[in-house]
């Protein structure tokens, strides 16, 4: 099972709201990222959990909230977003994240609207 | 400058014709070397990683040229259905950040 699974496929959401984005692999890997990615351009890394543990935050607004409740699962916690948030939130995973060769595996996305 | 860099295209080319995108890297000290493709309001879906001895899998051909810090996707008897992005990706050494490219545009056209 090579898949990397992301709920909700879209979101709409007012200024106001608080939602969450779930990510889920069983691949064993150990790592996981948060990617945001607006048309045309390619993915910004946000935040990376290695073992369960934040090892990277990309300087990301406090309106984005990661957790990693466990190996598999990957949340991002949403609240009071602005419209230029509107993107692709794409999550990935990896056996590891150092060395090399580390391939990342992506999940579909969520195509997130904010209002 | 960036640190990878890619034309972004489009390349438009006939079916059956044969393609190849380079990708330009900043490092020195860059490691691992990946082609990713990514379709229009898709995830990136791994393609190859990229070899020091070059590597190919069925069309499709990567090299990596260190002295010149660059890579290369040759892509053989193009089909309708490798129209799509094509991402390059670099992971410097001591670091596990994947750094993108912009992405190469490709349309193979009937």
């Amino acid at each position: 099972d090579t898949e990397v699974t992301q709920t909700p496929k879209h979101l709409v959401m007012g200024m106001t709201n608080k939602k969450s984005l779930k990510c889920e692999q069983h691949m064993g890997h150990r790592a996981m990222y948060w990617y945001k990615q607006k048309a045309k351009k390619p993915p910004e890394l946000m935040f990376v959990y290695s073992y369960e543990k934040l090892s990277i935050n990309e300087s990301v607004p406090s309106r984005f909230s990661p957790e990693c409740p466990n190996s598999s699962l990957l949340n991002l916690h949403l609240h009071a977003l602005q419209p230029e948030d509107s993107a692709l939130y794409l999550c990935a995973s990896s056996l590891r994240t150092g060395g090399p060769y580390n391939e990342q595996f992506f999940g579909p996305g969520t195509r997130l609207t904010v209002l | 400058r960036k640190e990878v860099e890619q034309d972004p295209g489009p390349f438009n080319v006939p079916e059956g014709a044969t393609v190849a995108f380079n990708c330009t890297y900043s490092n020195s000290a860059s490691q691992s070397f990946f082609w990713y493709r990514q379709d229009c309001r898709k995830e990136p879906k791994l393609l190859m990683s990229v070899y020091s001895s070059g590597n190919e899998d069925g069309r499709f051909t990567a090299q990596l040229n260190r002295a010149s810090q660059y890579i290369s996707l040759l892509i053989r008897d193009s089909k309708l259905s490798d129209s799509a992005t094509y991402l390059c990706v670099v992971i410097t050494s001591g670091t596990y950040k994947y750094i993108f490219g912009t992405g190469t545009r490709l349309k193979v056209l009937a």
